[in-house]
Formats: C-alpha cells, structure tokens, sequence
C-alpha cells in the first residue's frame, strides 16, 4: 500500500506568479484535503475534493483552486502569488464512505517560498 | 464552529519523565479528536484518534490520550518520554459525519533532555 506522495519538495516562486502543486493520494482513498501550514502555526483547511467535485472550503480566497482525477490524485493552483502564501502545503487523502470519512493521511508536504 | 486550544507551545521533559500535552476542543457537535506529530521537515502522523468509542485512546509510539467531555479535553500522555520523541505535536478536532474541515491547534514543540 503506497502512501500519500506530494511534488515538488520545494518550489520557488516570485510575487505574481501562478503555482501548482500535486499529491497523489494512498491506495484506497478517493478523498483529498489540502492545508497550508505557514512557519510556527498549525494546518489550516483550504478545501477538500470528493470524486473530482469540491466538498467544503475553507476560509482562502478564489485564487486557491483546485482539482482532483477519476484516480482520486488531486492539484492544487494559486494565482497571483502573494508574500503570505509562504508556506508548507500539506495534502492528505482519506476514504468517504456511507457519509463519513475515515482519518486523514497527509503527505510530506511542499515547501513554497515566495520571493 | 469546532476548535482546539493547545496549552503551552513549548514543554521540555527530561528523558524518562512523564510526557504531558494539553489539548481543550470546543465543539457544538460530538466531535472526532486526533493528534498528529510531526518531524522536522515532515508531513503529519497520526499518533492516535478518539471517534466515539473507548475514552481512553492508546495511539503508536506508547502515546495515548483521553477524552473527557466534561472538561472538554484531549490530552496526550506517554509515561516515559524518549529522546525520538522530540517534535512538533499537533491535536485537531472535526465532527462525526463530515470530516471536510478538520481544525488544528497552533501546535506544541516538545523538547526531550538527555
């Protein structure tokens, strides 16, 4: 059973600019959340995608979208970059099913620097 | 709207000692409760997970943590702190049914002494 893997590792950026991020979700799963966890605070929720469709949002402006694939990987994209979206961007998978999803698995994360 | 509140973000213990982290939630549903631990440079851990079953929730690592309603807590103990166990510790909370918005603490580094 292979885990929650994210790419890149770390990405550079400069203000302006436009980003996306992957992660593709453990064996089993067809749920993924993301988070974005600036230095020294916890996660904070962006949004979640069931079956390629958004399912709940956390408090991130338009410019944060997203994607997810018929197999269940998922993306995603920031526009016009800002200082603050310096961050670890944290993507985890789980299983919903019946109503109700089961824990969430987070990958290692994707460091971005914005310059 | 769910939230957690994490005691002290920083606890030093001496190797051996007694490892106690505080975690309050505030819920105005039954609430799913977890703690994540995580490594330098790393993603999240699940440690261990309360849904409603058993209040006394044994997680890996000889972590485990109890939920008590009337205190509305959820802390994690471990009896003997190891020096592996020195990182960040992260307690979350989200409801039964819809676990599309999970919340977390701001965190607590702990720091295990030889």
């Amino acid at each position: 059973e292979t885990g929650v893997t994210q790419s890149p590792t770390h990405l550079i950026k400069t203000r302006g600019q436009q980003v996306t991020l992957r992660c593709s979700s453990q064996s089993g799963h067809n749920t993924v959340s993301w988070y974005q966890q600036a230095l020294g605070q916890g996660p904070q929720f962006i949004f979640q995608y069931y079956r390629e469709e958004e399912n709940g949002r956390g408090n991130f402006p338009p410019r944060f979208s997203g994607l997810q694939f018929p197999n269940y990987s998922s993306e995603l994209n920031v526009n016009a970059l800002e200082l603050d979206d310096s961050a670890l961007y944290l993507c985890a998978s789980s299983a919903l099913q019946g109503g109700s999803t089961d824990t969430q698995y987070f990958g290692p994360g994707t460091r971005l620097t914005v310059l | 709207a769910q939230s957690v509140t994490q005691l002290g973000s920083h606890v030093s213990v001496s190797e051996g000692a007694l490892v106690l982290l505080r975690c309050n939630y505030s819920s105005s549903v039954p609430p799913y409760l977890f703690w994540y631990v995580q490594y330098p440079n790393q993603g999240l851990q699940l440690l261990l997970k309360y849904t409603s079953a058993a209040t006394l929730v044994k997680g890996i690592n000889g972590f485990e943590a109890e939920f008590k309603k009337s205190e509305t807590s959820f802390h994690l103990t471990k009896p003997s702190a190891h020096m592996s166990d020195a990182a960040e510790y992260f307690c979350a909370v989200s409801d039964l049914v819809n676990n599309n918005d999970m919340r977390f603490g701001a965190g607590t580094r702990l720091t295990v002494k030889p």
